[in-house]
């Protein structure tokens, strides 16, 4: 099945930082999502990007299919910022997503 | 606008006690519906979907089964509980594309 890497695994940052998530896959997919799970829990999508690349505020995301990865940024990071991302792919055809092991991100005030 | 509703937020279990998790959309028709497992400081792992009402499929054999006896309600269900039940469960729907919206969780500890 299709594997899905993620790094770095722990990051910590200043307030105000930038960084960049990376997320590798094993096959071709033409789903994927990037998911921020915060402390208590709940998991929030930010990003559906099968290609190309997206903003929304403070974060963006690019995913180049043909050479199987996905980056999201974050700018400017804030102490909400924290908690574990996620990136999710899915098999052409399907919507059975596999998920990373995730970046755990804790943002410093 | 669209809700996803999870309960109980939190539950303890004796090991061999059945189980029933309850997973409710509103605000729209005919959704995919998943189920999620997360060990502790782990990704997620898809246990189930349902593309619609009795069509159920399951991606890891194991003690649980899911039932879809509305549209837009998904039930999580154990006969008896083993200790590696444990874990946070997550339902998700997507509708009508491939972007999945996550509910709050359930916490499951069996003891």
């Amino acid at each position: 099945g299709i594997q899905v890497e993620q790094s770095p695994p722990d990051l910590i940052l200043q307030e105000g930082a930038n960084s960049t998530l990376r997320c590798n896959f094993s096959d071709s997919v033409n789903n994927l999502q990037w998911f921020h799970q915060n402390p208590w829990g709940q998991l929030i999508n930010l990003f559906y990007i099968p290609s190309g690349t997206k903003q929304n505020g403070r974060l963006s995301a690019t995913t180049v299919a043909t050479e199987r990865y996905s980056l999201l940024y974050i700018s400017s990071s804030q102490t909400t910022d924290s908690g574990v991302y996620f990136c999710a792919v899915a098999i052409s055809g399907t919507y059975k997503y596999i998920f990373g092991t995730g970046t755990r991100l804790k943002v410093l005030a | 606008s669209q809700t996803i509703h999870q309960w109980p937020a939190t539950l303890v279990q004796p090991v061999g006690s059945p189980l029933s998790l309850e997973c409710t959309v509103e605000g729209t028709s005919n959704p995919n519906l998943y189920w999620y497992r997360q060990a502790a400081g782990r990704g997620l792992q898809l246990l189930f979907y349902s593309v619609g009402i009795g069509q159920i499929s399951s991606e890891v054999p194991q003690n649980l089964s899911a039932s879809r006896p509305q549209d837009r309600q998904f039930i999580l269900s154990s006969k008896k509980l083993l200790l590696s039940d444990s874990g946070f469960y997550l339902c998700a729907w997507s509708s009508p594309g491939p972007r999945q919206y996550f509910g709050p969780g359930t916490r499951l500890t069996v003891t």
